[in-house]
């Protein structure tokens, strides 16, 4: 069974501190690893896809990695309006279903 | 243009009741699905429909259908509906099963 976990649970910032978010995945096959935001009372917001270790794609202050076993969201000199929790997804080609996500990174950044 | 909608956005209601939920895209992707996100924020799949035919089937109760009109509309009803039945309902879509997914802005479901 595939299995995604992320950490911290929940992380509070300066604006302007630089910090990483973490997800550590288990997966028959790995088809592609998936970055969300979701703001209160919103859907989740696609944000990165992931393909094969060593990948990096950037979006502003945004700038996500993967490994064999791992990805990172780096969040680089980050604003209050980058608060929101942060969810990471992994797609299998195991004969898992849908996206399989993790619990998320519920992300504050204080002015 | 709202690219995934879905209708109502609140939906309270008492046990027992049936009840649906709608959801439509306008992407033009060829595979739908339906989220159930908890009280404690965790999404699970619950079903995917790609080109009309039903391809993935979580472990959900048969209470749960997924109908699908036509590539654009994956509907959810709902059968007798229960106290835990209540969370967060999001309709997605993708082009493929690989593909990152687009989510609608989710349904409260509040079931009394």
């Amino acid at each position: 069974e595939d299995q995604v976990t992320q950490s911290p649970e929940a992380l509070r910032l300066q604006e302007g501190e630089s910090s990483s978010l973490n997800c550590s995945y288990t997966v028959s096959g790995l088809r592609g690893l998936f970055w969300y935001r979701q703001d209160p009372g919103k859907g989740p917001e696609f944000l990165f896809t992931l393909y094969s270790a060593g990948e990096e794609k950037e979006k502003e202050r945004l700038k996500a990695t993967l490994t064999k076993k791992e990805s990172f969201l780096h969040i680089t000199a980050p604003k209050p309006e980058d608060s929101a929790t942060y969810l990471c997804a992994v797609r299998s080609g195991g004969g898992a279903d849908g996206l399989t996500f993790g619990k998320g990174t519920h992300l504050i950044i204080q002015p | 243009d709202t690219a995934v909608s879905q209708t109502p956005k609140y939906l309270v209601t008492q046990m027992g009741n049936d009840k649906s939920i709608k959801c439509e895209q306008n992407l033009g992707h060829d595979t739908m699905y339906w989220y159930k996100q908890d009280s404690k924020k965790f999404l699970k799949i619950m079903f995917s429909y790609n080109n009309k035919e039903l391809i993935i089937n979580e472990t959900v109760p048969n209470r749960f259908s997924p109908k699908s009109p036509d590539k654009a509309h994956l509907n959810l009803h709902i059968n007798s509906l229960e106290l835990g039945d209540s969370a967060v309902y999001f309709c997605a879509s993708s082009q493929g099963l690989i593909f990152e997914q687009y989510f609608g802005p989710g349904t409260r479901l509040t079931v009394t």
